[in-house]
């Protein structure tokens, strides 16, 4: 079965700095890679998604992330985060033979002004 | 509708007692999935419905656990003779088809098990 890892759990940041929040996977097979955010007080909403092609994923709100296959990751980046960033984030994997994803446990990110 | 609906937003109850919780995916959606997201765990799946075939309820931590989809669209998820750590925001999400669409999620209920 396919689990992802989330490292980061609580990252703090001013604002303008860059962001990178790490995700790896395990599954040695074609997959299917989320990024999903969560606003406080809000539900998830789906931020980028990467099925096939290029590895470079460009998403909502200037966020996105690479597809790095050799290291089974697909960290979420962005040049300059904003207040308005403040947010959880989830890393979710899903493969060609299973509907189902299977989300990481998560990254807080704070943004300071 | 819209969106994915989920009643009710807040549930209390009392251990032992039995709750439903209700989802109303988007219209023409013929996946739905419900998760739990307990502090600091992520989200935890717990079963999913995809038309008319067999659900997969292999997420379901135990048999106090049941869901149902009635007519390809709503669903409930029961729980039976509630426990405080089943105190968590459950969370419903629908998709066109399960694999590469991602999902659309619902608010969530709150349930906190007294």
């Amino acid at each position: 079965a396919q689990s992802v890892s989330q490292h980061n759990h609580h990252v703090i940041l001013s604002e303008a700095a860059s962001l990178e929040l790490g995700c790896n996977y395990s599954y040695g097979g074609t997959v299917n890679l989320f990024w999903y955010v969560q606003y406080p007080g809000q539900h998830l909403q789906l931020l980028l998604k990467y099925f096939s092609g290029d590895p470079l994923v460009k998403g909502i709100k200037g966020f996105e992330a690479e597809f790095i296959k050799s290291k089974f990751s697909f960290n979420l980046r962005k040049p300059s985060v904003q207040w308005s960033d403040t947010a959880e984030y989830f890393c979710a994997v899903n493969t060609g033979t299973a509907s189902k994803l299977t989300f990481g446990t998560g990254t807080r990110l704070q943004v300071t002004l | 509708g819209a969106g994915v609906s989920q009643s009710p937003s807040n549930k209390v109850t009392e251990k032992g007692k039995d709750v439903e919780l209700r989802c109303d995916p988007i219209s023409g959606h013929t996946a739905l999935y419900w998760y739990r997201q307990s502090l600091g765990q992520g989200l935890e799946f717990l079963i999913y419905f995809q038309g008319n075939s067999a659900p997969d309820k292999s997420g379901l931590p135990s048999d106090r656990f049941s869901a149902e989809r009635t007519g390809g669209s709503v669903s409930t998820l029961t729980i039976q003779r509630t426990q405080q750590e089943d105190s968590a925001v459950y969370l419903c999400a629908s998709s066109l088809s399960g694999d590469r669409y991602g999902y659309t999620f619902g608010s969530g209920t709150r349930l906190t098990v007294v």
